[in-house]
């Protein structure tokens, strides 16, 4: 079995300020990591991915991620927060089981900027 | 461009009737996928396909049904069974079946509503 959990449904960040949005998973088996952007009316885009290999991943829009697997994170961050980075994001885990892909995605966090 | 097509964008429901979400793919991925999304609970699972022909009921089958007649096409059928059908429903693929490591890519999504 599998689980995500976003802390905070919402936070509020200042335009040029630090963007911290935390991710906890657990899993049964090595999962696979993913975090995703939702604008209103949209579907989700990928941001980012971990699957092996270095554990700091890079994604689109200046936005990073650290696997940390001793405290079963995946916490995505930026430096400085732009207008354009409101939106909901989502933290997703994906294992193989039973014969296909499982992603469990979690509750989302609403990201606000203000100017 | 290659992607995912999901319409209508908004539909409505009368009470007894069943209505047919369409989502088409042109990326070639062999599996599709059907989410639900209600505010502050993420996404759930709620049929997949990895093949034409087959596909499996997800997390919230219950009051749904779908068909997988051509890999490009995967439509949900939501039927007068399903009583609280409001909600923004998402059709995701990813390229290549039982493949964890794979970000799924999503459609925009239909809002669908009670009349």
């Amino acid at each position: 079995a599998q689980s995500v959990t976003q802390l905070g449904s919402h936070v509020s960040v200042s335009e040029g300020a630090l963007v911290l949005l935390r991710c906890n998973y657990s899993s049964s088996v090595p999962p696979y990591l993913f975090w995703y952007v939702q604008y209103p009316n949209q579907g989700l885009q990928l941001l980012l991915k971990y699957t092996t290999g270095a554990t700091l991943v890079k994604g689109i829009n200046g936005f990073e991620a650290e696997f940390k697997k001793s405290e079963t994170s995946f916490h995505l961050t930026k430096p400085s927060a732009h207008m354009s980075d409101a939106a909901e994001y989502f933290c997703a885990v994906s294992i193989f089981s039973g014969g296909y892909q499982k992603v469990t995605f979690g509750t989302g966090t609403k990201l606000q900027v203000i100017p | 461009d290659g992607g995912i097509t999901q319409s209508p964008k908004y539909l409505f429901r009368k009470e007894g009737q069943n209505v047919t979400l369409s989502c088409e793919q042109n990326l070639n991925h062999d599996a599709m996928y059907w989410y639900r999304q209600d505010p502050g609970q993420g996404l759930r699972l709620i049929y997949y396909s990895q093949i034409v022909n087959d596909f499996q009921k997800g997390d919230i089958a219950e009051g749904y049904s779908v068909s997988r007649e051509k890999k490009e096409s995967f439509p949900l059928t939501v039927t007068s069974a399903q009583k609280n059908p409001t909600a923004f429903y998402l059709c995701a693929s990813s390229i290549r079946r039982g493949a964890s490591n794979q970000p799924q890519h999503f459609g925009d999504g239909t809002r669908l509503s009670i009349l």
